[in-house]
């Protein structure tokens, strides 16, 4: 176990939807990372932040956003929702944001019907 | 676009055997690399950052190596066991944007 919590676990929903992924970090640690893994390919980075602000970004689409509220916790908010959007979808954590060790969660299964 | 290549894509291996893998990134712009150990039906769990050219480290029976100037790092698997089997993921991050660039990973078995 990690200390990274990430709900729900599964998600399923259909083509056109909205849905909001949470994840809780590491007892302080202050970024957390939001990583993408489809079948065919290797984990996707999405987006960083660190404290509150975004560091980092990396192919995130943009039907998706992300935000780190004041206790830290981040959400992933994907919406118009499409079948190639189905995937795992994992968040991390780190104490400082930097190159230093990330903490991964359980992640959160997403299926688009 | 960051190359980030690992190999081989899987192997086989007895228990018992050695075994090491080889993941390349680009050898300019070098921030540091990470190691992680992808169990089936788990997430990854981290092995090493490494930060330094010739940095060596080590955990129990597994090691690895960098080199930063010729743009690879090896990770070394001593007397590999059964429950070695996973995925072996390593990560790039170039320049000071923190962004993790993953390789596809190496599946290792190892057979009792």
């Amino acid at each position: 176990d990690s200390g990274v919590t990430q709900t729900p676990k599964h998600l399923i929903t259909a083509t056109g939807q909205r849905v909001t992924l949470r994840c809780s970090p590491r007892s302080g640690d202050l970024s957390v990372y939001w990583y993408q893994q489809s079948l065919d390919q290797g984990l996707q980075f999405l987006i960083q932040y660190y404290n509150g602000e975004e560091r980092a970004k990396g192919n995130i689409l943009e039907r998706f956003s992300a935000q780190q509220f004041p206790d830290l916790h981040s959400e992933l908010n994907l919406s118009s929702l499409e079948l190639g959007d189905s995937a795992l979808y994992f968040c991390a954590s780190s104490v400082d944001g930097s190159a230093d060790t990330q903490y991964f969660g359980p992640g959160t299964r997403l299926t688009v019907l | 676009i960051l190359n980030v290549e690992q190999s081989p894509q899987s192997l086989h291996v007895q228990e018992g055997d050695s075994t090491n893998f080889t993941c390349s990134f680009p050898s300019s712009n070098f921030y540091a690399l990470h190691w992680y150990r992808w169990e089936t039906a788990k997430s990854p769990e981290a092995l090493f950052v490494m930060t330094l050219n010739g940095d060596e480290k080590k955990k129990g029976r597994i090691s690895a190596t960098l080199n930063t100037k010729e743009g690879y790092s090896y990770l070394y698997i001593k007397g590999s066991q059964p429950e070695d089997s996973a995925t072996y993921l390593c990560a790039f991050i170039g320049g000071s944007n923190y962004k993790l660039t993953f390789g596809k990973g190496t599946l290792l078995t190892v057979n009792p």
